[in-house]
């Protein structure tokens, strides 16, 4: 079946300029999750959605920052007025995040959004 | 301290050797640990995740958890060249499944 998908796969834009970035999950998925990767570094967690709400907000780095999730499914990451450090690998993952019990919960990554600010 | 540590390498193993990877965790209400792979350029890929204490073996990856001592190691066995990736170790909390990535430890297998 389908994976994760995200668009676009690269955006170059100016400083100051607002983005958005999208991520479609893997059907039935509940749960998705936004991580930034910087070059050569490893994977920050940005936020996290259980359906459309967001329990954990914590790793956004700032008030630029959002993301909303409708449906269950899409989610869209918005960065306002873009600086040179918000250059990034922007990764978008989901998992099926069943409660209970000894499940572990997979997180299934899609292809990235690399976002160079200029 | 982060919450999980990988030594960065780079790691340089010979084909057909055995690359040892080792991660290290401080949240002891992790229970859960996955090896992820990263090709140069690309998103990670799943490898195998452990939530026993001891040995999870899959071909030629073999993962071993000490809750303990909080390490998580992953084994390669006969290297190949292909498996020249970086390798990111994670821990995941059972309450919010939120995982926490090391830097990651970069392989490179020689010909």
């Amino acid at each position: 079946g389908a994976g994760v998908s995200q668009s676009p796969s690269n955006k170059v834009t100016e400083k100051g300029k607002d983005v958005e970035l999208r991520c479609d999950p893997i059907s039935g998925h509940t749960a998705l999750y936004w991580y930034r990767q910087s070059l050569g570094q490893g994977l920050e967690f940005l936020i996290y959605f259980q359906g459309n709400s967001a329990p954990d907000k914590s790793g956004l780095p700032s008030d630029r920052f959002s993301a909303e999730r409708t449906g269950g499914s899409v989610s869209t990451l918005t960065i306002q007025r873009t600086q040179q450090e918000d250059s990034a690998v922007y990764l978008c993952a989901s998992s099926l995040a069943v409660a209970g019990g000894s499940y572990t919960d997979t997180q299934y990554f899609g292809p990235g959004t690399r976002l160079t600010v200029l | 301290q982060k919450e999980v540590e990988q030594n960065s390498g780079p790691l340089s193993v010979p084909e057909g050797a055995i690359a040892s990877l080792n991660c290290t965790y401080s949240d002891r209400g992790s229970q859960s640990f996955f090896w992820y792979r990263q090709y140069s350029g690309k998103s990670p890929e799943l490898i195998m995740f452990i939530y026993s204490n001891g040995d999870k073996e899959d071909g030629r990856f073999t993962a071993q958890l000490n809750k303990a001592s909080q390490y998580v190691s992953l084994l390669i066995r006969d290297s190949q060249p292909s498996d020249s990736a970086t390798y990111l170790c994670a821990a995941e909390r059972s309450n919010d499944y939120k995982l926490s990535f090391g830097a990651g430890t970069t392989v490179t297998v020689r010909a």
